[in-house]
C-alpha cells in the first residue's frame, strides 16, 4: 500500500491475556517506529528498528513488552499478561535511512483491557 | 544526545489571532526539524520540515516555522487561526548519528481556537 498499515485498527481484550498488534511499513522504508498515546498523552517512544541494526528497545515498558521485525519489513509488537494500564493507541511510523528522518505514521490500533 | 522541549501543553487562541506554538530543542549535531499534527482519532501528519538551506520554512494549511539555530527554536506560527486548526501538535527532532536519524518527538501542545 501507499501508507503505514496497522492492523487491528481496535482491539479489546481481557485483562491477563497477550495481545499481538501488526504494522506494515512503507515499502523500502528500513526505519520503523512504535509508539504509544495515553488517553490524553504524549507520544511515549518504545522501539526503534533501524535496517540490521539491533533495535533501540530502551522505551519499552516492562518486559512484558517486546517487538519483531521479520525481513526487515513487518512489525509485530506483542504484549504479555496485558493490564488495563496497557490501554492506549499504539502508533507505528516508518522512515528511511537515512534520509531525513521524516516519519510517516499509520492510524494507529486503540488497544483496550477490560 | 538530542531533545525537544514544546512550552505550554495547552494553547488557547480567538479564531483569526495568530497561532505561536514554541519548540526548542537540543543536538550535538546540527538537526532536521519537524512539526507534526493529530487530529482526534488520527494518526500523526507532517506539517513541516526544516533539513537545509532556507531556514524560514511553509507547510500545509498556512502554517510556517522558523529555524533558530542560535536560540535552538523552531517554533509554528500561522497569522490567523481556523476553527479547523484545533488539534494536538507535536515538534520532533532528527540528529544523524552514524548512519541514522533517530526522531526524538516533543510531549505535544493541545490548542483549541475559540469563536
Amino acid at each position: 500500500g501507499a501508507g503505514v498499515s496497522q492492523s487491528p485498527s481496535n482491539k479489546v481484550t481481557e485483562k491477563g491475556k497477550d495481545v499481538e498488534l501488526r504494522c506494515d511499513p512503507i515499502s523500502g522504508h528500513t526505519a520503523l517506529y512504535w509508539y504509544r498515546q495515553s488517553l490524553g498523552q504524549g507520544l511515549e517512544f518504545l522501539i526503534y528498528f533501524q535496517g540490521n541494526s539491533a533495535p533501540d528497545k530502551s522505551g519499552l515498558p516492562s518486559d512484558r513488552f517486546s517487538a519483531e521485525r521479520t525481513g526487515g519489513s513487518v512489525s509485530t509488537l506483542t504484549i504479555q499478561r496485558t493490564q488495563q494500564e496497557d490501554s492506549a493507541v499504539y502508533l507505528c511510523a516508518s522512515s528511511t535511512m537515512p534520509g531525513t528522518g521524516e516519519a510517516f505514521f499509520g492510524q494507529g490500533t486503540r488497544l483496550t483491557v477490560v | 544526545a538530542q531533545s525537544v522541549t514544546q512550552l505550554g501543553s495547552h494553547v488557547s487562541v480567538s479564531e483569526g489571532a495568530l497561532v505561536l506554538l514554541r519548540c526548542n530543542y537540543s543536538s550535538s549535531v546540527p538537526p532536521y526539524l519537524f512539526w507534526y499534527v493529530q487530529y482526534p482519532n488520527q494518526g500523526l501528519q507532517l506539517l513541516l520540515k526544516y533539513t537545509t538551506g532556507a531556514t524560514l520554512v511553509k507547510g500545509i494549511n498556512g502554517f510556517e516555522a522558523e529555524f533558530k539555530k542560535s536560540e535552538t527554536s523552531f517554533h509554528l506560527t500561522k497569522p490567523s487561526a481556523h476553527m479547523s486548526d484545533a488539534a494536538e501538535y507535536f515538534c520532533a527532532v532528527s540528529s544523524l548519528s552514524g548512519s541514522a536519524r533517530q526522531l526524538t518527538f516533543g510531549s505535544g501542545t493541545q490548542l483549541t481556537v475559540l469563536p
